[in-house]
C-alpha cells in the first residue's frame, strides 16, 4: 500500500458512546503505534504492538481504552463510553521491524469530537 | 521523567530569512533524535533522527544539529512551502520504541 491508512478520518460522539478506530499499517510492518495528539500539542503515547502482541499499553488513560490487533496487520482502538476530554486526532504509526533503527510512518489521523 | 521541550512556540519568517528551532530533551540514555514535520490534518511525516552528539544531517533547507542536552533545526533561506509545525521526539532507552514528543513550533514563512 501507500501509506498508513486511518478511517474514518472525522468522527463527532456524544458522551456516552462507544467509538472505534481503525489502522491499516503498510504491508508488512511489524511494529504498530498509537498516539493521542490533543489540540496544540504533541502526540503522546498510548499503545504498541509487535505483530499480534500487544507489549506496551502504559499510555492508555484509562481503563475505557482498548486495542486489538488480532491478526498482526489491521488495528483497532476503541473507547467506550467517551467523555469530552477523549476528544482529540488518533494517530496510528507503523514501521518495519523492532529495532530503534526503524522509521515510524504515520497515518492521517482520526480526529474525534465528543459533543 | 523524560521531557522534551521545544522553542519557540511559534515563530513568524520572511521568506529567505533564516533562523533556528531548539528542542531541549531530558531523557534516560538517549537512543536517538527525530524530527517530524506536520501540516494542518496530517499526520507527522519524518525528517530526521539523530544517534549521538555532534551528529548532524542535511535535507534541502533543513539541517538538523545535536548535543548530549538539545538539538536545532536549522532553517536556511525558507520559502511559503516550509510553513508547516516541526515537531521534536526523542526515543529513550529500554522500552519498545516509543516516541516522546515535544509540543512543537509552527512556524509561518511569508512571500
Amino acid at each position: 500500500g501507500a501509506g498508513v491508512s486511518q478511517s474514518p478520518r472525522y468522527k463527532v460522539a456524544k458522551r456516552g458512546q462507544d467509538v472505534a478506530l481503525r489502522c491499516d499499517p503498510i504491508s508488512g510492518h511489524v511494529s504498530l503505534f498509537w498516539y493521542q495528539q490533543a489540540l496544540g500539542q504533541g502526540p503522546e503515547f498510548l499503545t504498541y504492538f509487535q505483530n499480534e502482541a500487544q507489549l506496551d499499553k502504559s499510555g492508555l488513560p484509562s481503563d475505557r481504552f482498548f486495542a486489538e490487533r488480532p491478526e498482526g496487520s489491521v488495528s483497532t482502538l476503541k473507547i467506550q463510553r467517551t467523555q469530552q476530554e477523549d476528544s482529540a486526532v488518533y494517530l496510528c504509526a507503523s514501521s518495519t521491524g523492532t529495532s530503534f533503527y526503524n522509521e515510524q510512518f504515520f497515518g492521517p489521523g482520526t480526529r474525534l469530537t465528543v459533543l | 521523567e523524560d521531557q522534551v521541550t521545544q522553542s519557540p512556540e511559534a515563530l513568524r519568517l520572511q521568506e529567505g530569512e533564516s533562523s533556528s528551532l531548539n528542542c531541549s530533551y531530558t531523557v534516560s540514555g538517549l537512543r536517538g533524535l527525530f524530527w517530524y514535520r506536520q501540516d494542518p490534518g496530517k499526520g507527522p511525516e519524518f525528517l530526521f533522527t539523530l544517534y549521538s552528539a555532534g551528529e548532524e544531517k542535511e535535507k534541502e533547507r533543513l539541517k538538523a544539529t545535536l548535543t548530549k542536552k538539545e538539538s536545532f533545526l536549522h532553517i536556511t533561506a525558507p520559502k511559503p512551502e516550509d510553513s508547516a509545525t516541526y515537531l521534536c521526539a526523542v526515543q529513550e532507552g529500554g522500552g519498545y520504541n516509543k516516541l516522546i514528543f515535544g509540543a512543537g513550533t509552527r512556524l509561518a514563512v511569508h512571500p
